[in-house]
C-alpha cells in the first residue's frame, strides 16, 4: 500500500517568509510524528499527534513554528517568518495507535528539504 | 531524555568485509531500540528493532543486531558487505517506561555514514 507522502520535496524561500509543508501518513496510522534533520543537529523530534488527543509539542524549537492535524489524517507544519537556522529535512512519520507507545515502528516519508535564504 | 551514541560517523569496508556499526544508549531502563537506513534523498528505513524477547535480532538486507543490557549496546553488523549496503545508519531508541514524555518519540544517535569500497 502506500506510504508516508510527503510534499514539496524541495522547498527554497526567502528569510522571514511563511511555508507550509505537508504530510499524508499511511491510510489508517492515527500516530503521526514529525522531525528535523540538519547537519548541526541530527535528526530531532518536532511535535506527535495521536488520534484526538492533545499533541505533545515539546520539540518545537520556537513559537515560530507550529502544526496542526484535519481529520486525524493530513498533517501540515508552518514555520512562520522564516530564518536561515531552519535550512533542514523535515521528515513525517507515522505507526499504527501510538498506543503501544515505543513498540511501534514508525513509518517514514521521504521528506521535505527546506533551504532558506 | 535518552542519549544516543554512535560511534565513528564513518566506517568503510571492502566489499565481502564484516560490517560492524556501533551504537550505546544511555538510560539505566532499556528502552526499545532501532536500526534505520537512509540512502541519499530518501526518508528512514527500518532495518530491525529490538522490544522483547530474544536479543539478537534479524532485520533485512541481511542485518542483524544484539542487545546487549550489560553494556548499553544494540551494535549492527552484516557478515559481507554489498555495494548495495552504501547509506547512513541511525540507530534510535524509544521509552519503554512513561518518564512523563511521547513514548513514542524516538532519539536517534547522530549517524554513521557506511562507505563500501569495491
Amino acid at each position: 500500500g502506500a506510504g508516508v507522502s510527503q510534499s514539496p520535496s524541495n522547498k527554497v524561500t526567502e528569510k522571514g517568509k511563511d511555508v507550509e509543508l505537508r504530510c499524508d501518513p499511511i491510510s489508517g496510522h492515527t500516530a503521526l510524528y514529525w522531525y528535523r534533520q540538519s547537519l548541526g543537529q541530527g535528526l530531532e523530534f518536532l511535535i506527535y499527534f495521536q488520534g484526538n488527543s492533545a499533541p505533545d509539542k515539546s520539540g518545537l524549537p520556537s513559537d515560530r513554528f507550529s502544526a496542526e492535524r484535519t481529520g486525524g489524517s493530513v498533517s501540515t507544519l508552518t514555520i512562520q517568518r522564516t530564518q536561515q537556522e531552519d535550512s533542514a529535512v523535515y521528515l513525517c512519520a507515522s505507526s499504527t495507535s501510538g498506543l503501544a507507545g515505543g513498540r511501534e515502528t514508525q513509518y517514514f516519508g521521504p521528506g521535505t528539504r527546506l533551504l532558506v535564504l | 531524555a535518552q542519549s544516543v551514541t554512535q560511534l565513528g560517523s564513518h566506517v568503510s569496508v571492502s566489499e565481502g568485509a564484516l560490517v560492524l556499526l556501533r551504537c550505546n544508549y544511555s538510560s539505566s531502563v532499556p528502552p526499545y531500540l532501532f536500526w534505520y537506513v537512509q540512502y541519499p534523498n530518501q526518508g528512514l528505513q527500518l532495518l530491525l528493532k529490538y522490544t522483547t524477547g530474544a536479543t539478537l535480532v534479524k532485520g533485512i538486507n541481511g542485518f542483524e543486531a544484539e542487545f546487549k543490557k550489560s553494556e548499553t549496546s544494540f551494535h549492527l553488523t552484516k557478515p559481507s558487505a554489498h555495494m548495495s549496503d552504501a547509506a547512513e545508519y541511525f540507530c534510535a531508541v524509544s521509552e519503554s517506561v512513561n518518564r512523563g514524555s511521547t513514548l513514542g518519540r524516538l532519539y536517534f544517535g547522530r549517524g554513521t555514514q557506511l562507505t563500501v569500497w569495491p
